[in-house]
This record gives C-alpha cells, sequence and structure tokens, in this order.
C-alpha cells in the first residue's frame, strides 16, 4: 500500500531563504509522485511531478524536487522564498500513471516572512 | 491552465436538506474524482469514475452519492444533510493514462 508523509505540519522563513517541504513515501511499486499547492479558499495546483524520466524535477513558480530512492524521499525546494510562496503544500503519490487514485500527506503550511 | 468547475462555492444548508455539489470539466477527461478535505487533514478519495455510467466508492465511507451520466460533469449529491457533513469537497479529473489530477476551486459546504 502506499503512503506519505510529510515531516512538518509547518515551516517558516524569511523572504529570500531557502525553502525546503520535506515528503516520504511508502510504495510497493515504483512511485509517481506529485507537489501540489494550495491557496486559501482555493483548488490543489499542481506543482511538479516525477514519473521516472528524470530525477530532480523542476516545477513552476521556481520550485524543484529530488527523487531519491535509497530515501524514499520527494523533498521539495526553492532557492529563494517570496512572499506570495505562503500556502499549503500537499505532496501525494500515485501506484501508476494509470490514474489510480493520489494519496495524499497531510500537508505543509508555509509561511514567508518579510 | 486546467479547466474544472465546482458551483457553489460555498453553501451553508440546514440540517435534513437534500443538496447537490456541481463539478463540469470542459477538457475531455476520462477519470473524474470527489476528495473530502478537513482543515490540516490530507485529502480523502470519497468517490471516482474511470468514464460514463463508471462510479465507485473511495477510502473514506461517505454517505454522498455520485452519477456520471455525461463525461465532463460528475455530481455529487447528499440526500439528507447532517452537521458531520460540514467540510470542504473538492473535485478532480485526469486522462487517461496521465497520473496527475487537475483541481476544481472547491466547494464549502456547512451544514447547520
Amino acid at each position: 500500500a502506499q503512503s506519505v508523509t510529510q515531516l512538518g505540519s509547518h515551516v517558516s522563513v524569511s523572504e529570500g531563504a531557502l525553502v525546503l517541504l520535506r515528503c516520504n513515501y511508502s510504495s510497493s511499486v515504483p512511485p509517481y509522485l506529485f507537489w501540489y499547492v494550495q491557496y486559501p479558499n482555493q483548488g490543489l495546483q499542481l506543482l511538479l511531478k516525477y514519473t521516472s524520466a528524470a530525477t530532480l524535477v523542476k516545477g513552476i513558480n521556481g520550485f524543484e524536487a529530488e527523487f531519491k530512492k535509497s530515501e524514499t524521499s520527494f523533498h521539495l525546494t526553492k532557492p529563494s522564498a517570496h512572499m506570495s510562496d505562503a500556502a499549503e503544500y500537499f505532496c501525494a503519490v500515485s501506484a501508476d500513471q494509470a490514474g489510480t487514485a493520489l494519496i495524499f500527506g497531510k500537508g505543509t503550511t508555509l509561511s514567508v516572512s518579510s | 491552465e486546467a479547466d474544472i468547475y465546482q458551483t457553489p462555492r460555498y453553501l451553508v444548508i440546514g440540517t435534513g436538506k437534500k443538496i447537490t455539489l456541481e463539478c463540469s470539466q470542459t477538457m475531455g477527461h476520462d477519470k473524474m474524482y470527489w476528495y473530502q478535505q478537513d482543515p490540516g487533514m490530507e485529502l480523502h478519495l470519497i468517490h471516482y469514475s474511470y468514464g460514463v455510467n463508471s462510479t465507485e466508492k473511495g477510502d473514506l465511507s461517505s454517505e454522498s452519492t455520485v452519477s456520471r451520466i455525461r463525461t465532463e460533469h460528475f455530481p455529487l449529491t447528499l440526500e439528507s444533510a447532517r452537521p458531520s457533513h460540514t467540510s470542504q469537497y473538492l473535485c478532480a479529473s485526469s486522462a487517461a493514462g496521465r497520473g496527475e489530477q487537475y483541481f476544481g476551486p472547491g466547494t464549502r459546504l456547512t451544514v447547520t
């Protein structure tokens, strides 16, 4: 069975600082992994996805994530935080690309201070 | 940009009322999903559909029902709303053979 653990329900950074949001997964098959962002009163927006093509995945808004099989991790990073990055971030895993429903982590709230 | 719509965005309704949450997508996606999201919690899948006339229950038990008569439309119905149904409901869709899902803006439901 697949599962996702996001370490840290709340992360605070200063504007311009590195953003690191942690995600560890458990999967019985090679996983497909996703990061989504949710702004207040909105749905989820896809940031990036890993589907085994490359271990370092670049997404929108300057975010990227690295798939590390040995650590079962898929951490999200951004070199320099912006105030507009403040939001809720969700990591998700899918067993395959055929459309099996996504399993989500509990989310990490990112706060950015000036 | 994904084109998936949900109405209403916000709904406050009394106990016992019947409600239908609407979800439509214009991308021609075969697969559609309903998730329930409570504050500080992960999303839980309550229903999904892999095509017209196909509906399945998800991992989280729900008293709601869904229908899929047209590819683009996937409404969710609560026959008798209760305070325990208070939550945010998110609709999503995905194309065949693609794992990523695209989400609507959500419906925040409050049952008094």
